[in-house]
């Protein structure tokens, strides 16, 4: 995934609000994606975005998407234990294929 | 039951064996794929397929083959294992006609050694 870049790595005290931020370079794109990935279990989707949108939002989720600098940030409220995971940002440069960044591990402390 | 199952999940392999990974689906999904992990690189793209006749070359292929032998089934062989092979591999199916992200397996973990 080297088109799409993100950190490796976010720890984040839990009732905190975590950002996780990732820069994408097809401006084609017509959505933009998360992923969740929980130890020992595969890739589940956890919101996308349509790229002619700035935000969407899903309970503790928020999503901002900024075309112009195609960066992309999911921002999680009130951070819980559960929320321990690696999240993938992903672009769809076409209909047929994702992209997928390198996934940023979040881990929630105490 | 699963909508996207894997089989195996674990497999410990010697160097030069051919070793066959399987995939399944209840979607009703007509594009399946195959990907591979690796810590700090993310997901690469093996093969996909948008249906039974219809093979593709993802950005990793060689050294591994598909074979789609239904709607419902997309097998990744690797025809003689090497230890750059380990790996997380991950199945994945995905809807024509919607882009709405795909829906993947449990992933199978392999071995090389």
């Amino acid at each position: 995934g080297e088109d799409v870049e993100q950190s490796l790595f976010l720890s984040v005290r839990e009732g905190d609000s975590s950002v996780i931020n990732c820069t994408y370079t097809d401006s084609s794109s017509t959505y933009l994606y998360w992923y969740k990935q929980e130890p020992g279990a595969g890739l589940q989707l956890l919101t996308y975005i349509f790229s002619n949108m700035d935000m969407k939002q899903d309970q503790r989720l928020t999503v901002l998407l900024n075309k112009k600098d195609k960066h992309l940030s999911l921002r999680i409220a009130d951070t819980q234990t559960g929320d321990s995971a690696i999240y993938f940002c992903a672009e769809s440069p076409s209909d047929y294929k994702l992209s997928f960044g390198a996934g940023t591990t979040v881990t929630v402390r105490a | 039951d699963a909508d996207v199952t894997q089989t195996p999940r674990n497999r410990i392999t010697k160097t030069g064996k051919r070793i066959m990974l399987e995939c399944s689906q209840t979607k009703g999904h007509d594009r399946m794929y195959w990907y591979r992990q690796d810590p700090g690189l993310g997901l690469r793209l093996i093969y996909y397929s948008f249906d039974v006749k219809d093979i593709n070359k993802g950005e990793i292929s060689d050294g591994y083959s598909v074979s789609r032998q239904a709607q419902a089934k997309f097998s990744l062989s690797l025809e003689s294992a090497i230890p750059n092979q380990t790996a997380l591999y991950f199945c994945a199916t995905g809807d024509r006609g919607t882009n709405y992200g795909y829906t993947f397996g449990s992933g199978t973990r392999l071995t090389v050694v």
